[in-house]
């Protein structure tokens, strides 16, 4: 089935970018996700990126899809402490049961003052 | 609109007690799903309903687990018995065919002890 990895644990300094790592295996996927949950909170989507997309930029965030390799990365500029969050990357399929996104592990992004 | 609603936000209860999560789905969404987060798992999805019809289970661990969806806005995640290896936090989440993003709820934090 579908797999999605990333790393389990990032940390940066206040101000620094940050940038987190994702590796998927379906080769249909048309969205590619990635959601951030605070301490306590449920997932909230960041941003999304359509497959047929290479790059998008929102304000301090910027997502990269590599297709060929099946990479997606989200750099986040002049972290802040506020960003300290887990980071989730997501894909969807194109077709069938693939209905549900396939979500990697999650990221632990700590921002150091 | 409130959101996905769950209830309760914690729960604590003993080994081989039934317990009984609940998911109130954003209204007009025809897609609910159950996911599981665990430090050592991340987040599994457990069961996906459409037009309040299960079409993927094959998360679902066992047989102790099961979902209901009754309606299209109320789902139930049921645990019976318990055992302390279920101790996690569980989201709802919902969304609506065509849409791209996924909504969750606050979770349920759950303690078997």
């Amino acid at each position: 089935g579908e797999d999605v990895e990333q790393s389990l644990f990032l940390s940066v300094r206040e101000g620094d970018s940050s940038v987190i790592n994702c590796t998927y295996t379906d080769s249909s996927s048309t969205y590619l996700y990635w959601y951030k949950q605070e301490p306590g909170a449920g997932l909230q989507l960041l941003t999304y990126i359509f497959s047929n997309m290479d790059m998008k930029q929102d304000q301090r965030l910027t997502v990269l899809l590599n297709k060929k390799d099946k990479h997606l990365s989200l750099r986040i500029a002049d972290t802040q402490t506020g960003d300290s969050a887990i980071y989730f990357c997501a894909e969807k399929g194109s077709s069938g049961s693939a209905r549900q996104l396939t979500f990697g592990s999650g990221t632990q992004l700590t921002v150091l003052p | 609109d409130a959101g996905v609603i769950q209830s309760p936000r914690h729960e604590v209860t003993e080994m081989g007690q039934e317990v009984t999560l609940r998911c109130k789905p954003i209204s007009g969404h025809n897609s609910l799903f159950w996911y599981r987060q665990t430090m050592m798992r991340g987040l599994e999805l457990l069961i996906y309903f459409n037009n309040n019809v299960p079409i993927d289970d094959s998360g679902m661990p066992e047989d102790r687990f099961s979902a209901k969806m009754p309606n299209a806005s109320f789902s139930t995640l049921k645990i019976q018995p318990s055992e302390p290896r279920d101790s996690a936090v569980y989201f709802c989440a919902s969304n609506r065919d065509g849409n791209t993003e996924a909504f969750f709820g606050q979770g349920t934090r759950l303690t078997v002890v």
